[in-house]
């Protein structure tokens, strides 16, 4: 059974840094390209991130460049988004997910930055 | 970061034909396939239609996707009460390097 299962999330004051982890099994998870995707609440999706297989190319949204960083190890089935001077704008919860066409997606973890 | 704008709703009865629309640009849609989502509220977004109109297993035949120029429709054959959900229309943008989703439409079943 494929699994992603994030996470890391949490109520984090502005400014305030965060990493998520998301956890992979039950497919080949070096041979997939992994994204996270957020969602704030009430509102539609937004792509934050994206990693190849191999670790290179990273493509940002421009909303999280320079703020942002993903990063993965094969060896640990394991994907991680580290969040910095988090914004209360980044509230969210956050999906780590293949996308189309293996479309796998985890259960998502609740990043909340509030004072 | 742009996003593609879809319709904020729609909605028919059961049985009726819903179409949602997604518009985009030379550098995603009119380059590149367009993917569909289908969301539940409280859950992940499930894949329902890829490349030339694809859907994943298990996703039944009223879901079709098209595509023309720069802009891309999903169609609902026989609405049925479990299609009420939230769809999202998605596409790499090839000018951004960037994964660009729709604004989303709200689909109710009368």
């Amino acid at each position: 059974e494929v699994r992603l299962v994030e996470s890391g999330g949490g109520l984090v004051q502005p400014g305030g840094s965060l990493r998520l982890s998301c956890a992979a099994s039950g497919f080949t998870f070096s041979s997939y390209n992994m994204n996270w995707v957020r969602q704030a609440p009430g509102k539609g999706l937004e792509w934050v991130s994206y990693i190849s297989n191999s670790g290179s190319p990273i493509y940002y949204a421009d909303s999280v460049r320079g703020r942002f960083t993903i990063s993965r190890d094969n060896a640990k089935n394991s994907l991680y988004l580290q969040m910095n001077s988090l914004r209360e704008e980044d509230t969210a919860v956050y999906y780590c997910a293949t996308m189309a066409p293996s479309d796998y997606w985890g259960q998502g973890t609740l990043v909340t930055v509030s004072s | 970061q742009s996003v593609l704008p879809q319709p904020p709703s729609a909605s028919g009865t059961p049985g009726q034909r819903v179409t949602i629309s997604c518009s985009g640009s030379s550098s995603n849609i009119g380059s590149i396939y367009v993917y569909w989502y289908q969301q539940f509220p409280g859950t992940a977004p499930k894949l329902l239609i890829y490349g030339n109109n694809q859907r994943p297993s298990g996703v039944p035949d009223r879901f079709s996707g098209s595509e023309s120029g720069t802009s891309a429709s999903l169609v609902i054959s026989g609405l049925r009460s479990e299609d009420e959900a939230d769809y999202y229309c998605a596409a790499w943008d090839e000018s951004l390097s960037a994964y660009v989703f729709g604004t989303g439409t709200k689909v109710t079943v009368l």
